[in-house]
């Protein structure tokens, strides 16, 4: 079965600053997609950025990017010029591309909070 | 627009009753997830389905039940069998087929059990 692992349960930065959240996941899969979300105080779950395992480039989304290292199977987030609307929880996620099954494995969530 | 809409956005019930929480989409999606979420516990799943009249138990399925009787809904009904019900519920779609298509999510339901 596959697992998502957030070792960070909160986390805090300045405002304009750079921060990064860590995630690390065990799969035997060979392909597989992962994906951040963020979840505000208003509770809405929203993506931030997906990145496909087969693909090499690092997924970039305005000031969000990742760092996909496959072999050690780990897939932080890195957060640029940190804002205030940034504070949220963060839950990495894994998902399966085979065997039939589409379901998404969340981690326990990482809580940020940016302060000015 | 197309969305996801759980309603309602609070829910409570004495102890012993079952309840129904409503989700419905128009966003043509073939998938759909119950999630629940626990403070430092993170999302996890009750229930999917990928199909209309099929869906296939998550990791948390004991005290609840679904039913998939059109594309578009796909109601969860918190038995008492359920222990601990009070959460915070999560509907999602997304489409399916395998491409890594993300899950879209509803406002979500919490639901007070006393």
């Amino acid at each position: 079965a596959q697992t998502v692992t957030q070792s960070q349960p909160e986390m805090s930065v300045q405002e304009a600053e750079t921060v990064t959240l860590s995630c690390t996941y065990d799969t035997s899969e060979s392909n597989y997609y992962l994906f951040w979300y963020k979840q505000p105080p208003s509770r809405q779950m929203i993506l931030v950025i997906r990145q496909e395992a087969y693909k090499q480039q690092n997924a970039t989304e305005n000031r969000f990017s990742v760092n996909f290292q496959k072999a050690a199977k780990s897939f932080s987030l890195k957060i640029s010029d940190s804002q205030l609307g940034d504070t949220a929880m963060y839950f990495c996620a894994f998902k399966a591309s085979q065997g039939g099954s589409e379901k998404l494995v969340f981690g326990k969530g990482t809580k940020l909070t940016v302060n000015p | 627009d197309g969305g996801i809409t759980q309603s309602p956005k609070y829910l409570f019930r004495k102890e012993g009753q079952n309840v129904t929480l409503s989700c419905e989409q128009n966003l043509n999606h073939d998938a759909m997830y119950w999630y629940r979420q626990d403070p430092g516990q993170g999302l996890r799943l009750i229930y999917y389905s990928q199909i209309v009249n099929d869906f296939q138990k998550g990791d948390i399925a004991e005290g609840y039940s679904v039913s998939r009787e059109k594309k578009e809904s796909f109601p969860l009904t918190v038995t008492s069998a359920q222990k601990n019900p009070t959460a915070f519920y999560l509907c999602a779609s997304s489409v399916s087929g395998g491409k890594g298509s993300p899950l879209h999510f509803g406002n979500g339901t919490r639901l007070t059990v006393t």
